[in-house]
């Protein structure tokens, strides 16, 4: 069963860069695509990106401009970066498995979603 | 990309049955069979209910249901019980493969 962790900074300064990195275990990152999500205080939930294993990503338009996903097979590890973060940008961050494609001929093609095995999720603030 | 509809707030009584609906475009729910509902309970991290529209991962209750209509898909709890009080929350596959959420149900058990 494979367990996700989210680790990284709880505050982050106003127009600095927000980092953070999933530590994937019980399991290989290989073969699948990895999301992150986040949630405001008492809002809903956010999609921010996925990445497949092969290094192949997707935004959110509404964050694409800010936004870097990337992986580390060796330590099987998913990372996020959010450049020049306000506010608006507190949340939990979850990093999350998505089980959404499929294979034609060898070649795996990102077909829907869902998020099967999820982490706890981190909570960053922005502040000054 | 615009968040899917979702009413913010239901409820039942126990062994009722109630329905959450999460309307979309023909560029999400519309297009694709790839809905998914979440169940989160306070302070947790969400727990996938229902993938591609009807489909229950293994673990599930059968009380649990998805299904949908054009440009909205449902779903459906029966035989309410107090645990099943919590947020719930719809995402589509969209037709620029990104990933777009509902704003999220609250469901009160009465």
């Amino acid at each position: 069963q494979e367990q996700l962790q989210e680790s990284g900074p709880g505050l982050v300064k106003p127009s600095e860069t927000l980092s953070l990195t999933c530590n994937v275990s019980g399991g290989s990152i290989n073969s699948y695509y990895w999301t992150w999500i986040r949630q405001p205080p008492g809002k809903g939930l956010e999609w921010i990106g996925y990445i497949h294993y092969t290094g192949g990503t997707n935004y959110n338009p509404s964050l694409k401009s800010r936004v870097t996903i990337s992986l580390d097979t060796s330590k099987n590890q998913i990372s996020l970066k959010l450049t020049s973060v306000t506010a608006a940008d507190t949340a939990v961050y979850y990093c999350a498995r998505d089980l959404g494609f499929t294979r034609v001929r060898g070649v795996v093609i990102k077909l829907g979603t869902y998020f099967d095995y999820w982490g706890q999720g981190t909570l960053v603030t922005v502040s000054s | 990309q615009s968040a899917l509809t979702q009413p913010a707030s239901v409820s039942g009584s126990p062994g009722q049955s109630i329905t959450i609906s999460c309307t979309g475009s023909s560029s999400d729910v519309g297009g694709y069979n790839y809905v998914s509902w979440y169940q989160q309970h306070p302070g947790k991290a969400p727990k996938l209910m229902i993938y591609d529209v009807t489909n229950r991962p293994s673990g599930v209750s059968n009380r649990f249901s998805g299904s949908k209509s054009g440009n909205t898909a449902s779903l459906t709890i029966s035989g309410l019980q107090p645990e099943d009080e919590a947020d719930y929350y719809c995402t589509s596959f969209t037709t620029i493969s990104t990933v777009v959420f509902g704003g999220g149900t609250k469901l009160t058990v009465l």
